[in-house]
C-alpha cells in the first residue's frame, strides 16, 4: 500500500524565485492537504484540494497557490519568494473532502530560501 | 477559533521511566483529538486519535484519553523507549472546520539509555 509521497526532498532557491512541490496521496485516497512546518513549530494549515477544487484556505497569502489533478496527486507552487517562506513542507492526504476524519503525512519537501 | 497548547519541552527521560505529556485545547463543538510523532528528518505520523469524549486512543504503548471537562488529550506511555525519542504534536479537527488540522507547538522527547 503505497503511502504519501512528495518530490522532491529538498529544494533550494533564491528570494523572488517561484518553486513548485509535488504530493502523490496514499492509494485510494482523494483529497489533499498542504503544510507549512516552520523550524520548532507546528505545521500550519495551508490549503485543501478536492475534485480539483480548493476547498479550505488558512492564512497564507496569494503568493501560495496549488492544484490538483484528475489523478488526485497535487502541486504546491508559492510565488516571489522570500526568507520567510524557508520550511518543511508537508502534504498530507485523506479520504472524502471535509469528511475526511484521519490525514495521513507525507516525508516532507525542505525548502531553504537565500 | 481554534487552538491547542501542549507542555513547553524540551523533556529528557530516562528509558523505562513514565511519560505524560500535555495537551489542552480551544474549540467549539466536539473536535476530534489526535497526537502526531515525527521522528528526525521525516514527516508526521499519526500515532494515535480520538473523536468523542472519553474515548481512549492507543497505540505501540501509548495513550491518549479525550477529557472534554478539561478540554484535554494528555499523551501517557508507562515506559519510554530510547526509540520513542521525537517531536510529538497534538492536534485537532475541528467540528466545522472540515479535515484541516490544528497543531500544537510540539514536545521533544529524549530518552537516554
Amino acid at each position: 500500500d503505497a503511502g504519501v509521497t512528495q518530490s522532491p526532498t529538498h529544494l533550494i532557491k533564491t528570494r523572488g524565485q517561484q518553486v513548485t512541490l509535488r504530493c502523490s496521496p496514499k492509494s485510494g485516497h482523494d483529497t489533499v492537504s498542504w503544510y507549512q512546518q516552520a523550524l520548532g513549530q507546528g505545521p500550519q494549515f495551508i490549503f485543501q484540494y478536492y475534485e480539483e477544487e480548493e476547498r479550505q484556505r488558512g492564512n497564507f497569502p496569494d503568493r501560495f497557490s496549488g492544484h490538483q489533478f484528475p489523478n488526485y496527486s497535487s502541486e504546491l507552487n508559492v510565488n516571489a519568494l522570500l526568507l520567510g517562506d524557508s520550511a518543511l513542507y508537508l502534504c498530507a492526504s485523506s479520504l472524502g473532502g471535509d469528511m475526511g476524519e484521519t490525514q495521513y503525512f507525507g516525508p516532507g519537501t525542505r525548502l531553504l530560501v537565500l | 477559533g481554534n487552538s491547542v497548547t501542549q507542555m513547553e519541552g524540551p523533556v529528557t527521560l530516562s528509558e523505562e521511566a513514565f511519560l505524560t505529556i500535555n495537551c489542552t485545547y480551544t474549540a467549539t463543538g466536539y473536535p476530534s483529538l489526535f497526537w502526531y510523532v515525527q521522528y528526525p528528518g521525516e514527516g508526521l505520523q499519526l500515532l494515535l486519535k480520538a473523536t468523542k469524549a472519553d474515548d481512549k486512543g492507543s497505540n505501540k504503548g501509548f495513550e491518549a484519553t479525550y477529557r472534554k471537562e478539561t478540554t484535554s488529550f494528555h499523551l501517557e506511555k508507562g515506559s519510554v523507549q530510547v526509540s520513542d525519542s521525537a517531536v510529538y504534536f497534538c492536534a485537532l479537527r475541528g467540528f466545522a472546520s472540515g479535515s484541516r488540522l490544528t497543531f500544537g507547538e510540539g514536545t521533544q522527547l529524549t530518552v537516554n539509555p
